[in-house]
């Protein structure tokens, strides 16, 4: 296993469309992130799972995005009635939950919704 | 709230040092971190500090945590035209909070 994957790495859509992002993290990580990020700006927190439990969401998840990791390994993160503002890096991450907390990120699935 | 701010760029000559700066807010942080991104690249772990510590070195790379002011920096030393990136300086509660990053860049 060499890391964090991610899929698609680009996805363009047209504004309303649906669109579903998926990670698989490294195999033995208990604990799974979403992040976005957008230019100029650090990655924000979206979500987490430890196993198959989803722990915290951001407020910055409207409604229109879900995240599921139904066996605790691979995760999806979908969006509906995609908006321009929607255009963004989605990163996800992975961890063992330990003291350190070291997060290994993939290299990210890039939106832009026309 | 939990917030960490950074300044935006910083650019030095080859061989230099480079100080990147860092201010937290959330005093809970047990830990610290640095991460670094290249163009198209994802985050890579650069170094982290226990925030019962004050100094941290490695190689090149020495951390500083001054708990009190809750400010953490970065020192690279003999800065190469590679360090040339967006560094991002994070706390950790139950999840990583990122500064916007600082952009390095390194000329000759």
């Amino acid at each position: 296993d060499t890391g964090v994957s991610q899929n698609p790495r680009h996805k363009i859509t047209k504004r309303g469309q649906n669109v579903t992002f998926r990670c698989d993290p490294i195999s033995e990580h208990n604990r799974l992130y979403w992040y976005r990020q957008t230019l100029g700006q650090g990655p924000e927190f979206l979500t987490y799972f430890q196993n198959e439990a989803q722990l915290e969401k951001s407020r910055l998840l409207s409604d229109r995005f879900s995240a599921e990791r139904p066996k605790g390994s691979f995760s999806t993160l979908e969006i509906q009635r995609t908006e321009q503002g929607d255009s963004a890096m989605y990163l996800c991450a992975s961890s063992l939950a330990r003291d350190t907390g070291e997060l290994f990120f993939g290299e990210g699935s890039r939106l832009t919704v026309l | 709230g939990e917030d960490v701010e950074q300044s935006l760029f910083l650019s030095v000559r080859e061989g230099d040092s480079s100080v990147i700066n860092c201010t937290y807010t959330d005093s809970s942080s047990t830990y610290l971190y640095w991460y670094k991104q290249e163009p198209g690249a994802g985050l890579q772990l650069l170094t982290y500090i226990f925030s019962n510590m004050d100094m941290k070195q490695d190689q090149r790379l020495t951390v500083l945590l001054n708990k009190k002011d809750k400010h953490l920096s970065l020192r690279i030393a003999d800065t190469q035209t590679g360090d040339s990136a967006i560094y991002f300086c994070a706390e950790i509660s139950n999840k990583l909070i990122f500064g916007a990053g600082t952009r390095l860049a390194v000329h000759p």
